[in-house]
């Protein structure tokens, strides 16, 4: 089954501390982001990448970092410098070769808990 | 001004109630509008796509834009309990690939 795969679903982490969640994808699609979510708020896209090697800051870049060495992974890392990391994170892929109609497919996410 | 706005509710209605859930958006060059819906602590998944110009339908679901006043809208029918999600409205990525969503409606469906 094709799809995208995000771990682990709930990580805590020690103030201070920088900690990486994986996004891994098998939908050969060029694109990826990562979004955060806050409780009772929608998604504010931190870092996007259309191909590998390249990816672009989002709405809400400071205090994360992205790699994009393989085109089915989009690791991000939250730094030390994330002053309330603490919330919901998704990540998202499509192929922006759809010339219409361009559904992005989401993982189940990963909750993030500051300690 | 945000491209697209949306009410972040919640909203409560009883079962079987019509439901209205709105977008704004401000750039006139999208060609057509993204719903999706998102079940807590799950990822979003599309519900259906609008263009630009007229209604679409699907069975309870009804999208619908207005052009004039930059309005999107989408209409459920006899809503079930099961219709209790958060509702995102996205416009089609920009030519750098941006992908950006609405704040998202939370909608409760009361038994």
């Amino acid at each position: 089954d094709g799809g995208i795969t995000q771990s682990p679903k709930y990580l805590f982490r020690k103030e201070g501390q920088n900690v990486t969640l994986s996004c891994e994808q098998n939908l050969n699609h060029d694109a990826m982001y990562w979004y955060r979510q806050d409780p009772g708020q929608g998604l504010r896209l931190i870092y996007y990448s259309q191909i590998v090697n390249d990816f672009q800051k989002g709405d809400i870049a400071e205090g994360y970092s992205v790699s994009r060495e393989k085109k089915e992974s989009f690791p991000l890392t939250v730094t030390s410098a994330q002053k309330n990391p603490t919330a919901f994170y998704l990540c998202a892929s499509l192929d922006p070769r759809e010339p219409v109609n361009t559904e992005a497919f989401f993982g189940q996410g990963t909750r993030l808990t500051v300690v | 001004q945000k491209e697209v706005e949306q009410d972040p509710g919640p909203l409560s209605v009883p079962e079987g109630a019509i439901v209205s859930l709105n977008c704004t958006y401000s750039n006139s060059a999208f060609q057509y509008f993204m719903w999706y819906r998102q079940y807590s602590r799950k990822g979003p998944e599309l519900l259906m796509y609008t263009y630009s110009s007229g209604n679409k339908e699907d069975g309870r679901f009804t999208a619908q834009v207005d052009k004039s006043s930059k309005y999107i809208s989408l209409f459920i029918r006899d809503s079930q309990p099961s219709d209790s999600a958060t509702y995102l409205c996205a416009p089609p990525p920009s030519n750098t690939g941006k992908l950006i969503f609405g704040q998202g409606t939370t909608l409760q469906v009361k038994p």
